[in-house]
């Protein structure tokens, strides 16, 4: 399809372990965004990716979580040594561009559960 | 303090009748964006209409309306003519021109919209 593809829909893992969640943005979009949607917090930005820039990593709730993204394309969120609380749907977005007036397009998502 | 403020939790309408969905933002730049998404109880983010701050009309696209008066700082969403299909949660979000915060969406927490028969 022609939309932003994430991988896997599903993850669900044990306390302590590491997970990698993937995303393969619109063809053609040089901006990929990281959001995470919580009960308790609602969407929450995490990360985004400009082209060659350096990333915005200011929305990473701490130093388990990490995100890179290989040839200005597919993009990789890992967190590791995972806890309870990071249980929530993971989204990722692309836009064409960062103007303000560019829509993120979302994809459908990673829900993440934490045994 | 709340980038975006949406008031309404949760929301009711017959079918075919007109809603609104309430919006207030809070920034101090003078370019940005504001857009408005849906979600079923599916999950996918549906990307649903948008505004520039600069624009002088209010932005249209097909059944949705937005009703942005800059003054108030309020985008509201107008959905004409419901549908049992729009049953979802809308989010109102807001993207600003800084250079330190240009990539990220900030949302309300949400409206629960339920259109009943």
């Amino acid at each position: 399809g022609a939309g932003v593809s994430q991988s896997p829909s599903n993850k669900v893992t044990e306390k302590g372990k590491d997970v990698e969640l993937r995303c393969d943005p619109i063809s053609g979009h040089t901006a990929l965004y990281w959001y995470r949607q919580s009960l308790g917090q609602g969407l929450e930005f995490l990360i985004y990716f400009q082209g060659n820039s350096a990333p915005d990593k200011s929305g990473l709730p701490s130093d388990r979580f990490s995100a890179e993204r290989t040839g200005g394309s597919v993009s990789t969120l890992t967190i590791q040594r995972t806890q309870q609380e990071d249980s929530a749907v993971y989204l990722c977005a692309s836009s064409p561009s960062t103007g303000p007036l560019q829509p993120q397009h979302f994809g459908d998502g990673t829900r993440l559960s934490i045994l | 303090a709340q980038k975006i403020t949406q008031t309404q939790p949760g929301m009711f309408v017959q079918e075919k009748e007109a809603v609104t969905l309430d919006c207030t933002y809070d920034t101090s730049d003078q370019s940005y964006g504001l857009f408005w998404y849906k979600q079923p109880s599916s999950g996918e983010m549906i990307f649903l209409i948008y505004q520039g701050s600069y624009d002088e009309q209010n932005a249209t696209e097909g059944r949705y309306s937005l009703n942005f008066q800059k003054a108030r700082k309020s985008a509201n969403l107008v959905i004409s003519a419901s549908q049992l299909g729009d049953s979802a949660m809308y989010f109102c979000a807001m993207r600003e021109r800084r250079g330190s915060t240009l990539g990220r969406l900030y949302f309300g927490r949400g409206t629960q919209l339920t259109v009943w028969p």
